[in-house]
């Protein structure tokens, strides 16, 4: 079956590095563009970075431009996000999510379970 | 960045129907399609409607979208318990280059 499992969150001090991962399976992962979202504790989703199926084209909310890189590796069916600077603000469950299209236009269908980062 | 505009809460008994309203602007909602997610407590969000009025497969036809100009609105019929969530709508938007999603919309059945 369709499965994102995310990994790679944990304790981060201010200012620090995390790069979290994305493994995906029961899908063609090179046909899909992949989406990073987050949720802070109580508060509603946020959109981070979109990759396009093929890594040509990124996209990234303003709150991260220029501290995140979103990245894929289609041979291992593995996405990722290298977050550097990070902020207090950051802290939240990091979700992993399919796209419906190879592009990035139209939203996303299937996400994983996430995984918490907690800047402190 | 920008968001879509939700009601903050929405509310109903068993078995009324409950419309939740999304608002947006000519670069979002206008020009691209509309998604919406339900996102029970404690678990991750899922996919309720796509393009528009778009149920995915074993999405309930309680469940039902659609668009107008720069708004969009998810309706529920038949409210069931199961129904309590979270819904957020969202689109792309073209302007800002970013996925944008509404500030959610928290459904308590009575």
């Amino acid at each position: 079956q369709v499965q994102l499992v995310e990994s790679g969150g944990g304790v981060v001090q201010p200012g620090r590095s995390l790069r979290v991962s994305c493994a995906a399976s029961g899908f063609n992962f090179s046909s899909h563009g992949m989406h990073w979202v987050r949720q802070a504790p109580g508060k509603g989703l946020e959109w981070v970075a979109v990759i396009w199926y093929d890594g040509r084209d990124t996209f990234y909310a303003d709150s991260v431009k220029g501290r995140f890189t979103i990245s894929r590796d289609n041979s291992k069916n593995t996405l990722y996000l290298q977050m550097n600077s990070l902020r207090v603000e950051d802290t939240g469950v990091y979700y992993c999510a399919r796209g419906l299209s190879r592009t990035s236009y139209y939203g996303m269908d299937v996400w994983g379970q996430g995984t918490t980062v907690i800047v402190s | 960045q920008s968001v879509l505009t939700q009601p903050p809460s929405a509310s109903g008994t068993p078995g009324q129907r409950v419309t939740i309203s999304c608002s947006g602007g000519s670069s979002d909602i206008a020009t691209n399609t509309v998604n919406w997610y339900q996102q029970l407590p404690g678990t991750a969000p899922k996919l309720l409607m796509y393009n528009n009025n778009q149920r995915p497969s074993g999405v309930p036809d309680r469940f039902s979208g659609s668009k107008s100009g720069t708004s969009a609105s998810l309706a529920i019929g038949g409210l069931l318990s199961e129904d309590e969530a979270d819904y957020y709508c969202a689109a792309w938007d073209d302007s800002l280059n970013t996925y944008v999603f509404g500030t959610g919309t928290n459904v308590a059945v009575l």
